[in-house]
């Protein structure tokens, strides 16, 4: 079945640096989401993509789907303590319009102060 | 406006009962999507309501089951359970479906013992 993967797993960053995760799909994206869950919390909506190549910006996040939407990444520029928490990227439109999301595993972010 | 409740945050049951889990959708929200989410599977689908039928189903036993009703509001149920049905269930609705972003609610942690 269909795959959504996200690397890297963890990531420990200090205060100020860059960070980026990655989101790869086995088969043809439809639409990709994105997420972020705190620590001890659930997923929030942060954005949604729909055209190749589209370039989403919110504040110091960078939102990026790929040419062949297969792939679809999230960088974040100077990090902030707030920043703490994991990354979800989720397929939204390959199942039609039914309400299903195939999430990939996440990625996680530590930020030291 | 009120966000996604589910009912109730926290639950232990005993291996082979059965338990049921509420949610309440956002005023309007007509889809209602059920997840499950543990440490070593991730986010996983288990399925989705809209307008009182249930649109999609994910990979999971027949012990997993769900209805929405006309307000819609949605339960989930789960019988005879196992001690792998531990986690966090999270149910999210949307106004249509795929197009707009899912509001999650903030769970409820299902313990077997």
């Amino acid at each position: 079945g269909q795959q959504v993967m996200q690397i890297p797993q963890y990531q420990h960053v200090q205060e100020g640096e860059d960070f980026t995760t990655y989101c790869n799909s086995s088969t043809t994206l439809s639409n990709i989401q994105w997420y972020k869950q705190r620590p001890g919390g659930h997923p929030v909506f942060l954005i949604q993509l729909v055209k190749s190549g589209e370039v989403k910006k919110q504040k110091r996040l960078t939102f990026q789907f790929g040419e062949a939407k297969k792939n679809s990444s999230l960088h974040i520029t100077a990090t902030q303590t707030t920043d703490v928490g994991t990354y979800f990227c989720a397929d939204s439109g390959s199942s039609g319009n039914t309400g299903k999301l195939i999430f990939g595993q996440g990625t996680t972010l530590q930020v030291k102060p | 406006k009120a966000g996604v409740t589910q009912t109730p945050r926290y639950l232990i049951k005993t291996r082979g009962q059965q338990v049921t889990l509420s949610c309440s959708p956002i005023s309007g929200h007509r889809s209602v999507s059920w997840y499950q989410q543990t440490p070593g599977q991730g986010l996983q689908f288990l399925f989705e309501y809209f307008s009182e039928t249930q649109r999609n189903k994910g990979n999971f036993p027949g012990r997993f089951s769900g209805r929405q009703f006309s307000n819609s509001r949605s339960e989930m149920n789960v019988s005879t359970l196992e001690l792998g049905d531990s986690a966090l269930y999270l149910c999210a609705s949307s106004s249509s479906g795929r197009n707009y972003g899912y509001t999650f609610g903030s769970g409820t942690r299902l313990t077997v013992v």
